[in-house]
């Protein structure tokens, strides 16, 4: 069974600051997936990242996908309490077999 | 698009009734899957499927769990007897020819068993 591991757990920051948060496991992955989810709604997908090493920016968020395909990370540049929400990380197997999600980052951002 | 529809938005019943759960994907999309959220397990794979046809539901908890797609347009999610650890946000959610690359999710069922 893969199992995906998230830290922080719990992060809360100061509006304008950086922060990196942080997806790993002992497996590999044929792909992963970062969503935010606010209170009340579903998860949105942020991205998806599928090759060993890539690097994808999106506004003030950058997501990189491990040379070996096991983690992964989100930096957010100068947050916004708009980023605030849980953020999960998503992957499959070498197969697509075996998905699951991690347990989450729950952000803070505090104007 | 409308997106994802999830109904009803809030279910509380009482133990040993039986509760369902009820989706409508977007339009087009191939998959269809079902998650549970708790705050203890996080969110976690029930069942998917892929143009109507049931492919992984290894996730269901147990034999009192049980979902169906009609159509493409129509998945339910059953329980019964329920029981007070089922209470949970159930999320539907569809995608592409893409499995489980780009999901869409509903806004979610939650469900409070007394």
């Amino acid at each position: 069974t893969q199992l995906l591991e998230q830290s922080p757990q719990f992060l809360s920051i100061q509006e304008g600051e950086n922060l990196t948060v942080y997806c790993n496991s002992s497996s590999v992955f044929s792909s992963l997936q970062w969503y935010r989810q606010e209170p009340g709604e579903g998860p949105v997908l942020l991205v998806t990242v599928v090759t060993g090493g890539e690097v994808k920016k999106l506004k003030r968020l950058t997501f990189q996908f491990g040379d070996a395909r096991k983690d992964s990370s989100l930096h957010i540049t100068a947050a916004q309490t708009g980023d605030t929400g849980l953020y999960l990380c998503a992957g499959a197997g070498t197969y697509g077999q075996n998905f699951v999600f991690g347990p989450g980052t729950r952000l803070s951002v505090l104007p | 698009d409308a997106g994802v529809i999830q109904s009803p938005r809030h279910e509380v019943t009482e133990m040993g009734q039986e509760v369902t759960l009820r989706c409508k994907p977007i339009s087009g999309h191939d998959y269809l899957f079902w998650y549970r959220q708790t705050m203890m397990r996080g969110l976690e794979l029930l069942i998917y499927f892929n143009n109507n046809v049931p492919i992984d539901d290894s996730g269901m908890p147990e034999d009192r769990f049980s979902a169906k797609m009609p159509n493409a347009s129509f998945s339910t999610l059953k329980i019964q007897p329920s029981e007070p650890r089922d209470s949970a946000v159930y999320f539907c959610a569809s995608s592409l020819a893409t499995g489980f690359d780009e999901q869409y999710f509903g806004p979610g069922t939650r469900l409070t068993v007394t």
